[in-house]
């Protein structure tokens, strides 16, 4: 079946550049999406790119999506103690059932440093 | 406000009872799903439902069952099958490819 993949861990400093990266294997993914999920509560959405897209910026968030290579990756620039949280990337099908379908990755915990 | 919303956020339980952990949308849309998290397991899916008085299993439905009566709402049955139940439980609805959009979560402990 479909499967993401994700690095579990990533500590940073403070004012640096996070980058989380994330490989998936189905190539009929339409949407692929960033989740953010601080301790004890749900997963939020930061952003999202459609699979025919290479790359979305949203203020400190980049997105670069390598379709070839099945790769999706995601920026924070001035990375901020409030951005320590886990990091789940998902992604979803094309059409039909599939466009309902939702796979996750097991998501990266980042871990800021003052 | 528009949103999605689980309850209780505890819930504790004896050996051999059932519980149901509730899930309310009110952003009309189809599709319902319910998630499993362990540390370190990332989202394991338990059931979803695209559309009223249907659902699907997902990858770790043995001793849990669900129902979808009504669109907003989509209960979750933990049975006493579940020989493990303890985690947190994370519903999200969604609308076709668009972004899902989840509750708080039910941390549910046996005791």
């Amino acid at each position: 079946g479909e499967d993401v993949e994700q690095s579990l861990f990533l500590s940073v400093r403070e004012g640096d550049s996070s980058v989380i990266n994330c490989t998936y294997t189905d190539s009929s993914s339409t949407y692929l999406y960033w989740y953010k999920q601080e301790p004890g509560a749900g997963l939020q959405l930061l952003t999202y790119i459609f699979s025919n897209m290479d790359m979305k910026q949203d203020q400190r968030l980049t997105v670069l999506l390598n379709k070839k290579d099945k790769h999706l990756s995601l920026r924070i620039a001035d990375t901020q103690t409030g951005d320590s949280a886990i990091y789940f990337c998902a992604e979803s099908g094309n059409s039909g059932a599939g466009s309902y379908q939702l796979t996750f990755g097991k998501g990266t915990k980042l871990s800021v440093i003052p | 406000d528009g949103g999605i919303t689980q309850s209780p956020k505890y819930l504790f339980r004896k050996e051999g009872q059932n519980v149901t952990l509730s899930c309310e949308q009110n952003l009309n849309h189809d599709a319902m799903y319910w998630y499993r998290q362990d540390p370190g397991q990332g989202l394991r899916l338990i059931y979803y439902s695209q559309i009223v008085n249907d659902f699907q299993k997902g990858d770790i439905a043995e001793g849990y069952s669900v129902s979808r009566e009504k669109k907003e709402s989509f209960p979750l049955t933990v049975t006493s099958a579940q020989k493990n139940p303890t985690a947190f439980y994370l519903c999200a609805s969604r609308t076709g490819g668009d972004e899902a959009f989840f509750g708080q979560g039910t941390r549910l402990t046996v005791v």
